[in-house]
């Protein structure tokens, strides 16, 4: 039962262009949502996060967007960057819980 | 301020053996997590501890496993009688109490059971 879902196992854009990473859940008791990013042989790094009493979030070229009603949230990176390439991981966690839950991730890779 | 660290970074082992990981988190962080990480796959819960008490458990925490935080630093987790089942990255984060939900981390122990 994969209560946080990752479509799209890969996605490739050219430097400079927006990537666009989706993510969508089933459990509408999460009320946060985390983005991270992972390196090869590295463990995640936390990437940037959502509150369920906001749409949006933005740090720098990191924007992410939550659409509650559709239980839908996605990561715009812009622009993107070579060095942005990296496996990228959706998670969520309810109220009163300390568990993470993650979704398979998306391999993104930006192109020079 | 040293991120959180794990020990050793791989191990291979045969099946049947004992093995034990050491998490260190960020200093005055008093939440401690581990995770399993399989190919193709998120991270996946295995326990939390606050402080030296641990609060909650995943059903993949089977009794060949155990956790411990005996000071409420460092934590090690055992992993008696592996299983090839059993290979998968181990993963530790941690986490300061009132800092929102963001967990940090570490780079993960790889163990290969053969």
């Amino acid at each position: 039962d994969q209560q946080v879902k990752q479509n799209s196992p890969s996605l490739s854009v050219q430097e400079g262009r927006i990537s666009i990473l989706n993510c969508d859940y089933t459990n509408s008791m999460f009320d946060y949502f985390l983005w991270y990013k992972k390196y090869p042989a590295e463990g995640p790094t936390f990437l940037i996060s959502i509150s369920s009493i906001k749409d949006k979030n933005e740090d720098g070229r990191f924007t992410v967007f939550l659409n509650k009603s559709a239980k839908h949230l996605s990561l715009h990176i812009v622009p993107s960057q070579p060095g942005d390439s990296a496996v990228y991981f959706c998670a969520a966690i309810r109220g009163g819980s300390e568990k993470l839950v993650f979704g398979k991730g998306t391999k993104l890779t930006v192109n020079p | 301020d040293t991120g959180v660290s794990q020990d050793p970074r791989h191990k291979i082992t045969k099946r049947g053996q004992n093995v034990t990981f050491r998490c260190d988190p960020i200093s005055e962080h008093n939440r401690l997590y581990w995770y399993r990480q399989t190919l193709g796959q998120g991270p996946e819960f295995l326990t939390y501890f606050q402080n030296e008490a641990q609060l909650e458990k995943s059903r993949l925490l089977s009794d060949r496993f155990s956790a411990e935080r005996p000071k409420g630093s460092f934590s090690t987790l055992e992993i008696q009688r592996t299983e090839q089942g059993d290979s998968a990255m181990y993963l530790c984060a941690s986490s300061r109490r009132g800092a929102g939900n963001e967990q940090f981390f570490g780079p993960g122990t790889r163990l290969t059971v053969l």
